[in-house]
């Protein structure tokens, strides 16, 4: 069964340093996301990517936050100047098409800051 | 009102229990509904989408009522592996009209017990 993957799971990283995390959604899926999990807190969107731009963003996904398709399959989240606030896993997820299809999550990328 | 609401549980159960989630969204916009399952430290996996008609899938039983705003998970004779925190969901069209987006209750966690 296709999956979404994620890297790396693990990232420890100073404040103030830049971040990459990296997903490869499933191949032939058009719609992206990234949410975040703050340890205890719920499931919080970020950020939807169509069409190689960015459809929709929240108030969390401020100017030190952008999103890029480099190539065909991968999907990235950058974090240009990590805070302490921003360790949280972060899931990438992805589906199909344009109707109510399923979001599939990945595994997650687990951000600790320091 | 917080967009997403669910019972904060925790939930102990025994082994073939049967126990009820509920869910209330605030949005009327909201569109389609999801009850996701989230192991520790894992990512939502999608556990069953929810119809009007309400729906059915072996021992596990979803219920939507759109006047009322609410949405139920059942999960009848309850094993052990059972044992996750039950998140719900709603999609709905973003403001743009050009994707959805996936907002989640915080969970209850549901342990079942030998």
């Amino acid at each position: 069964e296709p999956e979404v993957t994620q890297t790396p799971s693990h990232q420890v990283t100073q404040m103030g340093q830049e971040v990459i995390l990296r997903c490869v959604p499933i191949s032939n899926h058009l719609y992206f996301y990234w949410y975040r999990q703050i340890l205890g807190q719920k499931v919080e969107f970020l950020v939807s990517f169509y069409n190689n731009e960015i459809s929709e963003k929240s108030e969390i996904f401020d100017d030190q936050f952008s999103v890029e398709r480099p190539d065909g399959s991968n999907f990235t989240l950058k974090i240009r100047s990590t805070k302490l606030e921003d360790s949280a896993m972060y899931f990438c997820a992805s589906k199909s098409g344009t109707g109510m299809e399923t979001q599939y999550f990945g595994p997650g990328t687990r951000l600790l800051v320091l | 009102r917080k967009e997403v609401e669910q019972d904060p549980g925790p939930f102990n159960v025994p082994e073939g229990a049967t126990v009820a989630f509920n869910c209330t969204y605030s949005n009327s916009a909201s569109q389609s509904f999801f009850w996701y399952r989230q192991d520790c430290r894992k990512e939502p996996k999608l556990l069953m989408s929810v119809y009007s008609s309400g729906n059915e899938d072996g021992r596990f039983t979803a219920q939507l009522n759109r006047a009322s705003q609410y949405i139920s998970l059942l999960i009848r004779d309850s094993k052990l592996s059972d044992s996750a925190t039950y998140l719900c969901a709603v999609n709905r069209w973003n403001s743009g009209g050009s994707n959805y987006k996936l907002t989640f209750g915080k969970g209850t966690l549901l342990t079942v017990n030998p």
